[in-house]
């Protein structure tokens, strides 16, 4: 699978949006982007995945670039409940392979 | 949702006796699971892939012998830590496949943490 790139750590202000950046660009053309978060000492939690339009759910949005080289995930109003470390994996989807995770984004919401 | 219940949630252990975490999926069955390790301030690691009624397959690294996994079942499986040192206590995370073959990714249980003394 395509390696990940994300910033160590972010900060954002509670009920700003979040904005979450993931550099993967040797992906290829049949690997999923997906986003998990882990909170402190619980295990990690789907967030949203896509190949390569933009989605959205209840919990987040993501956002590929046309080239799919890099995504953006984004949580619209981030809560202090949002702070986690968020990882971004890519992934060729296929019966039952490993996901494998990087170093992750450490997001901290601030009051 | 798909659920993954892991138990137990924290246990603390002698050196050099053995301990056993239980993975199960709640309401789905699960051909293959997954178990991981984390240490404090680092990302998961990969240590094996689970397969009902076969062996486990290790990844480079994970002794076998130290790490026993049983999957005997399609909604059960097991890793034991052999002879426990205090480098083994981490925080050990299953997951399972919630859907066959398609990219709906995987749950994740809520982790052990294992504290060898």
């Amino acid at each position: 699978d395509a390696k990940t790139t994300q910033p160590p750590s972010m900060d954002c202000a509670e009920g700003r949006a979040a904005n979450l950046p993931c550099n993967h660009s040797t992906i290829s053309g049949n690997e999923y982007v997906y986003w998990y978060r882990q909170i402190h000492s619980q295990g990690p939690q789907y967030i949203i995945h896509g190949l390569k339009n933009n989605e959205t759910n209840e919990m987040a949005s993501l956002i590929i670039t046309e080239d799919r080289k890099s995504s953006t995930l984004i949580l619209p109003h981030a809560t202090l409940r949002d702070t986690a470390v968020y990882y971004c994996i890519v992934r060729v989807v296929y019966n039952n392979n490993d996901m494998r995770f990087g170093a992750g984004t450490r997001l901290t919401v601030k009051p | 949702g798909a659920v993954v219940s892991q138990h137990p949630s924290r246990v603390i252990c002698k050196s050099g006796t053995s301990v056993k975490i239980e993975c199960r999926s709640l309401d789905f069955q699960a051909t293959t699971m997954f178990w991981y390790r984390q240490f404090p301030k680092k990302s998961l690691m990969l240590m094996a892939t689970s397969n009902e009624g076969s062996k486990a397959t290790y990844e480079q690294g994970v002794e076998k012998d130290k790490f026993l996994i049983n999957h005997a079942s399609l909604t059960l499986s097991t890793l034991t830590v052999t002879s426990a040192h205090p480098e083994d206590s981490s925080f050990y995370i299953c997951s399972a496949q919630t859907s066959h073959g398609t990219e709906s990714g995987y749950t994740f249980g809520s982790g052990t943490r294992l504290t060898v003394v």
